[in-house]
């Protein structure tokens, strides 16, 4: 069975900073996806970010970038210049190929403070 | 704008009720999921179903049932509500047809407290 784990409850980062959030994974799979969804204080979660595993270039939105790195099984979160707004809970998510459903970690509170 | 919708943000239950959350989304998604939230434990799957009258267990699924009836309407029914199971709950839904790359847009949560 897959399993997601992030092992930064909360973390807080300083107004126009960089914050890296961790996350790490455990699977047989030679072929999946990761993610990175959030959800904002009393509003919807929404997808973040996502890496196709087959994929050596590490994905970008924006401000938001991962490092990927498939031999360690570990998926982190660099957030560049931190906004108010990113203030948010952040989770791992981890799928096969074959299916639809997300295996996701335990979350990391993110506070940005101005 | 893909929109999926729950019945209630709220909702107070005694022991032993039994208790119908529902989610609706409007973007034609073949699969829905439910999942719960706890601090600490990060979302789990209840269960999914990828098409109508269809369903699978997800990884906690005792004391919990579902009900899809149209495509897209997915329902979580607590037989006998029991303390245990206050919690967010959360419903999302996806498309089926990009092979597990396909975004889950979720719904924006029923807090359930089961006194």
């Amino acid at each position: 069975a897959q399993t997601v784990t992030q092992s930064q409850p909360e973390m807080s980062v300083q107004e126009a900073e960089t914050v890296t959030l961790s996350c790490t994974y455990d699977t047989s799979e030679s072929n999946y996806y990761l993610f990175w969804y959030k959800q904002p204080p009393s509003r919807q979660m929404i997808l973040v970010i996502r890496q196709e595993a087959y994929k050596q270039q590490n994905a970008t939105e924006n401000r938001f970038s991962v490092n990927f790195q498939k031999a360690a099984k570990s998926f982190s979160l660099k957030i560049s210049d931190s906004q108010l707004g990113d203030t948010a809970m952040y989770f791992c998510a981890f799928t096969e190929t074959s299916g639809s459903r997300l295996t996701f970690g335990e979350g990391t509170q993110l506070t940005v403070n101005p | 704008d893909v929109k999926v919708t729950q019945s209630s943000r709220y909702l107070v239950k005694r022991t032993g009720e039994k208790v119908f959350l529902e989610c609706v989304q409007d973007m034609d998604h073949e699969n829905m999921f439910w999942y719960r939230q706890d601090p600490g434990l990060g979302l789990r799957l209840i269960y999914f179903s990828y098409d109508v009258k269809m369903k699978e267990k997800g990884d906690i699924p005792e004391g919990y049932s579902v009900s899809r009836e149209k495509k897209e309407r997915f329902s979580l029914i607590l037989e006998s509500a029991s303390t245990n199971q206050t919690s967010m709950y959360l419903c999302a839904s996806s498309s089926s047809q990009q092979g597990g790359r396909e975004t889950q847009y979720f719904g924006p949560g029923t807090r359930l407290l089961v006194l």
